[in-house]
């Protein structure tokens, strides 16, 4: 089936360390996004790429980056320098012809520093 | 800035009883909506959505209701049963522009057996 795929579920950080989170999908999307949802809030854009080899900055990029190598790929790298990572990170993709367009979403990651 | 908010943070109903969760935004040039409904631990899932030209369209127990004039937004559910129990969030495009989801807080729904 076609899907959108995270790994792993969980996630645990130490103090300093750079973790890298995966996504994968085959839904043969063009457009990939990194959320970041804290408990009762809303998802907060981190970043986005509309195509191979591009990505832009979303809301709160600051101590994050990724990579668009390949267009069933967008991994997102949570760096020492975000000072509180622990959260729930989504990853999306969506069609990019066209505006009226669903986002389809994988299961997240749960991040924890220890 | 613009921004698409909720006005409820938590709703709670029993069984059975239609919900209703609102939604308001302030971008006038958005024109497509989604509503997600977020299950515990769980990524956001497509409900329903509804284009500008529309005021109302119906799904399965879900009708979204879209008012341009005061710029909100309503999901309703009929007759809600605890598997409707999430966060629901409203997202909202703007024509022309590139496509990036923009969500709200979310609305807690909780049903009451």
């Amino acid at each position: 089936d076609g899907g959108i795929t995270q790994s792993p579920k969980y996630l645990f950080r130490k103090e300093g360390q750079n973790v890298t989170l995966s996504c994968e999908q085959n839904l043969n999307h063009d457009a990939m996004y990194w959320y970041r949802q804290d408990p009762g809030q809303g998802l907060r854009l981190i970043y986005y790429s509309q195509i191979v080899n591009d990505f832009q900055k979303g809301d709160i990029a600051e101590g994050y980056s990724v990579s668009r190598e390949k267009k069933e790929s967008f991994p997102l790298t949570v760096t020492s320098a975000q000072k509180n990572p622990t959260a729930f990170y989504l990853c999306a993709s969506s069609l990019r012809r066209g505006w009226e367009t669903e986002a389809f979403f994988g299961q997240g990651t749960r991040l924890t520093v220890v | 800035g613009e921004s698409v908010g909720l006005h409820l943070p938590t709703l709670s109903v029993q069984e059975g009883d239609n919900s209703i969760i609102n939604c308001a935004y302030s971008n006038s040039a958005s024109d497509y909506f989604i509503w997600y409904k977020q299950e515990s631990g769980k990524g956001p899932q497509f409900i329903i959505d509804i284009r500008s030209n529309m005021d109302k369209r119906q799904g399965q127990r879900v009708t979204v209701l879209l008012n341009k004039t005061v710029k909100h937004l309503s999901l309703q559910i009929a007759a809600t049963q605890p598997g409707d129990s999430a966060v629901y969030f409203c997202a909202e495009n703007k024509a022309g522009g590139s496509y990036i989801p923009t969500f709200g807080r979310g609305t807690s729904l909780i049903v009451h057996p």
